[in-house]
């Protein structure tokens, strides 16, 4: 089963542009991650947030995490049309090493 | 160095059939999981194996399993399958997999298709 929802399902913006996606989750947990997947093939690991760290950044991305209301967002700045792709999120819960994914938020990004 | 690696690239098979995909870790690697993509959806986890050894198991019937050979690679099956099986099958590899944040690397995935 999924850990959560993924907010938006589809976005779509100007290059240059930032794009902000919402995750939540149900559980408690270590960490939460984000992956970003092309057209269907292999999921590439972006950045990990730890349950006790509120905020992390690298390169472009932003990312921040909200455990009283299990949540967190990643944030894009300055997208390029190369960022076009779906973006999960993922947490690792507590006693279990495994990845629950979310459903996932598809970004367009139009040059 | 080579990152994880997944064969075949794609696979079509027909329902009741069997299916073996393989899965090679990135080197030094010991721990190998493995996930279901169904389209429009995020993967779900089946297996994760570590030294040979089952660590975890997600929500699959007993038609799917798994095994890590002595070199950390790892094979899936799925025996009497189903049109339901129609999927991304993704491996991960881990340094070792029972660390927390232990960063999971992913494989180009298996299409799997089934008539």
């Amino acid at each position: 089963s999924q850990q959560g929802e993924e907010d938006p399902q589809a976005l779509s913006i100007q290059e240059g542009e930032n794009a902000t996606m919402n995750c939540s989750y149900k559980t408690s947990i270590n960490n939460l991650q984000w992956y970003r997947q092309n057209s269907g093939r292999g999921l590439v690991h972006l950045i990990l947030i730890r349950s006790n760290e509120r905020e992390k950044h690298s390169g472009r991305l932003r990312v921040t995490l909200d455990t009283s209301k299990k949540s967190s967002s990643l944030l894009i700045t300055a997208s390029r049309a190369a960022d076009t792709a779906s973006y999960f999120c993922a947490t690792e819960d507590t006693g279990r090493r495994a990845l629950t994914f979310g459903s996932g938020t598809r970004l367009q990004v139009q040059p | 160095d080579a990152g994880v690696t997944q064969s075949p690239t794609h696979l079509i098979k027909t329902r009741g059939q069997h299916v073996t995909l393989r899965c090679s870790p990135i080197s030094g690697h010991k721990s190998v999981s493995w996930y279901q993509q169904v389209l429009g959806q995020g993967p779900q986890f089946i297996f994760q194996y570590y030294e040979k050894e089952e660590r975890g198991r997600g929500n699959f019937p007993d038609r799917f399993s798994a095994r890590q050979f002595p070199n950390y690679s790892s094979e899936l099956n799925v025996n009497a399958l189903l049109l339901g099986d129609s999927a991304l099958y993704l491996c991960a590899s881990s340094l070792d997999g029972l660390r927390s944040a232990d960063t999971q690397y992913f494989g180009p995935g298996t299409r799997l298709t089934v008539l």
